[in-house]
């Protein structure tokens, strides 16, 4: 069964520096990974997605995430944090099998000025 | 704008009560899914349809039933027999790209 793991339930970081949220999956074959923001009582937002090829993606709002096959990890960065950065983020993992994708449990991420 | 829309945002349910939650996208997606979110415990399955008519059970479908009698539509019925329906109930659909779009989620309470 596939499964996603966000070690870090809450991270505070000051405005400007950098960022990077952990995720590590367990899945047999090669994944599909997303990393989603959620905003207080809102739904999810897709930041950004990796199904193949370059192991580098680019997202929205200046996120990225690398794909790393050998330690099953795909952490979000962000070279400079902005207020507005301060949310719930949530890894998720996909298969073409079950169309269903499985969530990590959330990192909340704080933002001091 | 094409998009999901869930309703109501906010209900109130008494203990015993059945409560439907309605789902509806105008994004011409064959998927859709619930998914109920809990503090700390990320996104959990309950049920998805891959195409009209069509629907299997997720990780957590006790209490719950759905539908899928429109390729726009899926509601979701929390039913008495589940023991803590108190959460954040969220609808997604996807054109099989893997790529869930969400609605804003509807927020039920137990009283």
């Amino acid at each position: 069964a596939q499964s996603v793991t966000q070690p870090d339930i809450h991270i505070t970081v000051s405005e400007g520096a950098s960022l990077e949220l952990r995720c590590n999956y367990s899945y047999g074959a090669t994944p599909y990974l997303f990393w989603y923001v959620q905003s207080p009582g809102q739904g999810l937002q897709l930041l950004l997605k990796y199904f193949s090829g370059d192991t580098l993606v680019q997202g929205i709002k200046g996120f990225e995430a690398e794909f790393k096959r050998s330690q099953s990890s795909f952490n979000l960065r962000k070279p400079s944090v902005h207020w507005s950065d301060a949310a719930e983020y949530f890894c998720a993992v996909g298969s073409t099998g079950r169309r269903a994708l499985t969530f990590g449990s959330g990192t909340r991420l704080q933002v001091q000025p | 704008d094409g998009g999901i829309t869930q309703s109501p945002k906010y209900l109130f349910r008494k203990e015993g009560q059945n409560v439907t939650l309605s789902c509806e996208q105008n994004l011409n997606h064959d998927a859709m899914y619930w998914y109920r979110q809990d503090p700390g415990q990320g996104l959990r399955l309950i049920y998805y349809s891959q195409i009209v008519n069509d629907f299997q059970k997720g990780d957590i479908a006790e209490g719950y039933s759905v539908s899928r009698e429109k390729k726009e539509s899926f509601p979701l019925t929390v039913t008495s027999a589940q023991k803590n329906p108190t959460a954040f109930y969220l609808c997604a659909s996807t054109q099989n790209t893997g790529e869930l779009f969400f609605g804003e989620g509807s927020r039920l309470t137990v009283l």
